[in-house]
């Protein structure tokens, strides 16, 4: 069956810029998290949706950053008056459920954002 | 807050042989979970071994397998009869248990592996 899948793979943007990332979770996963890799570094979380619940948005760096979840599937990560700083590797996960026992999460391929 | 600390940027191992990755965390909780992913160049996030820390057996995984120190608070990782395809990056991640929700994981900074041929 198909992964995780992410698009676009790499975005270049210019200082100011607003920048969507999209993430297609595993079908019938109901948790999806978002992560981001800075260069040389490990990855952070951003934010998590676990089916209707209110997504726990604790780790996202400053209100430039929004996400949403459309119909418990599809994922979008806005970064609006996008920053140098903001260049990374954005990387979504998901797991087929969160409570209960041991659920891997599995991981798209991730979008390289560079902010020029 | 779950801390996972990993000491060595960089490790260099040659083919066939044993190599040692190291990984330290912090928590106050009983029940989590500790994984080993692989990231080479193509960024995918692979999991490579998962230990439960309610289990003081140590995971295995073909040539992977664990020194899981729950007190000393250690887990590393060490890849034996080393391949040219383990070359990646190595993250060591901590998650808290399966009763608790939102379970993100928390990554330390990584080790990049290289074998020689």
């Amino acid at each position: 069956g198909a992964g995780v899948s992410q698009s676009p793979s790499n975005k270049v943007t210019e200082k100011g810029k607003d920048v969507e990332l999209r993430c297609d979770p595993i079908s019938g996963h109901t948790a999806l998290y978002w992560y981001r890799q800075s260069l040389g570094q490990g990855l952070e979380f951003l934010i998590y949706f676990q089916g209707n619940s209110a997504p726990d948005k604790s780790g996202l760096p400053s209100d430039r950053f929004s996400a949403e979840r459309t119909g418990g599937s599809v994922s979008t990560l806005t970064i609006q008056r996008t920053q140098q700083e903001d260049s990374a590797v954005y990387l979504c996960a998901s797991s087929i459920r969160d409570r209960g026992s041991y659920n891997e999460q599995f991981f798209g391929p991730g979008t390289r954002l560079t902010v020029l | 807050a779950q801390t996972v600390t990993q000491s060595q940027p960089e490790m260099s191992v040659q083919e066939a042989e044993t190599v040692t990755l190291s990984c330290t965390y912090d928590t106050s909780e009983s029940d989590y979970y500790l994984f080993w992913y692989k990231q080479p160049p193509s960024r995918q996030m692979i999991l490579v071994i998962r230990q439960e820390a309610y289990k003081q057996q140590n995971a295995t995984e073909n040539r992977f397998s664990v020194n899981f120190q729950k007190a000393a608070k250690s887990f590393s990782l060490k890849i034996s009869d080393s391949q040219l395809g383990d070359a990646a990056m190595y993250f060591c991640a901590y998650r808290r248990g399966k009763e608790t929700s939102g379970s993100r994981l928390t990554f330390g900074e990584g080790t990049q592996l290289t074998v020689n041929p």
